[in-house]
């Protein structure tokens, strides 16, 4: 069953905490990307991750990192958390180079920074 | 660059159907895909158009035209629960980036 997991599903953090949000997908994709979605702005890109230590800057990364270390896990680290920073967060992840047409996303982390 | 588009809403009435528009401002194409969102919940793709024309898929077809940058989703015999948000996905062809638009949330009514 292809399955891409997010934890947690929600989060509720203050501003200048740290937050860890973790993916994990079972389909050995080489391909996975992390997502914020805001009402009316659709989703926008954080980062690509092409496979282990091998990532790229999406369209807004400034104030975010990643870590991948396994195939199947990558991770988006907020250090020092904003409040502008309080969205729904969503991974994916897709089979082959050039991103394949199909990208599985997980469920979503919910997180609110006060 | 690439800038996706797409109108917000859109309504339509449960045995009719439903086209749910997408424009898409390019250097380069390498693909343009459908999913469909619920309420609270994660995309789910629907399908993916690279060749002009329409593509029969059933229940959801998709439509491209690469010179005018237009791709839609139609939705035939809409029921209740094709009431979700669409979104359109456009592939950079420099990398493997993938621009999405905002979404159409599609109300369906009885």
């Amino acid at each position: 069953d292809m399955k891409v997991t997010q934890m947690p599903r929600y989060l509720i953090k203050r501003m200048g905490e740290n937050v860890l949000l973790e993916c994990g997908q079972d389909m050995s994709h080489e391909t996975m990307y992390w997502y914020r979605q805001d009402p009316g702005l659709g989703l926008q890109l954080i980062y690509i991750s092409y496979d282990v230590d091998s990532n790229s800057e999406g369209d807004i990364p400034k104030g975010y990192r990643v870590s991948r270390k396994k195939r199947e896990h990558f991770s988006l680290i907020l250090d020092s958390a904003k409040t502008n920073q309080t969205s729904v967060y969503f991974c994916a992840s897709s089979l082959s180079g050039l991103g394949g047409p199909e990208q599985y996303f997980g469920p979503g982390t919910r997180l609110t920074v006060l | 660059g690439q800038g996706v588009e797409q109108p917000a809403k859109l309504m339509s009435v449960e045995g009719t159907f439903a086209r749910v528009n997408c424009t898409y401002s390019t250097s380069g194409f390498n693909g343009l895909s459908w999913y469909q969102q619920r309420e609270g919940q994660a995309p789910v793709f629907l399908s993916y158009v690279v060749l002009d024309g329409l593509k029969d898929s059933g229940h959801f077809s998709t439509f491209l035209s690469r010179s005018n940058g237009y791709s839609y989703l139609l939705l035939t015999e809409l029921q209740i629960k094709d009431s979700a948000s669409y979104l359109c996905a456009v592939r950079d062809p420099g990398g493997y980036k993938v621009v999405f638009g905002s979404g159409t949330r599609l109300l369906v009514s009885p």
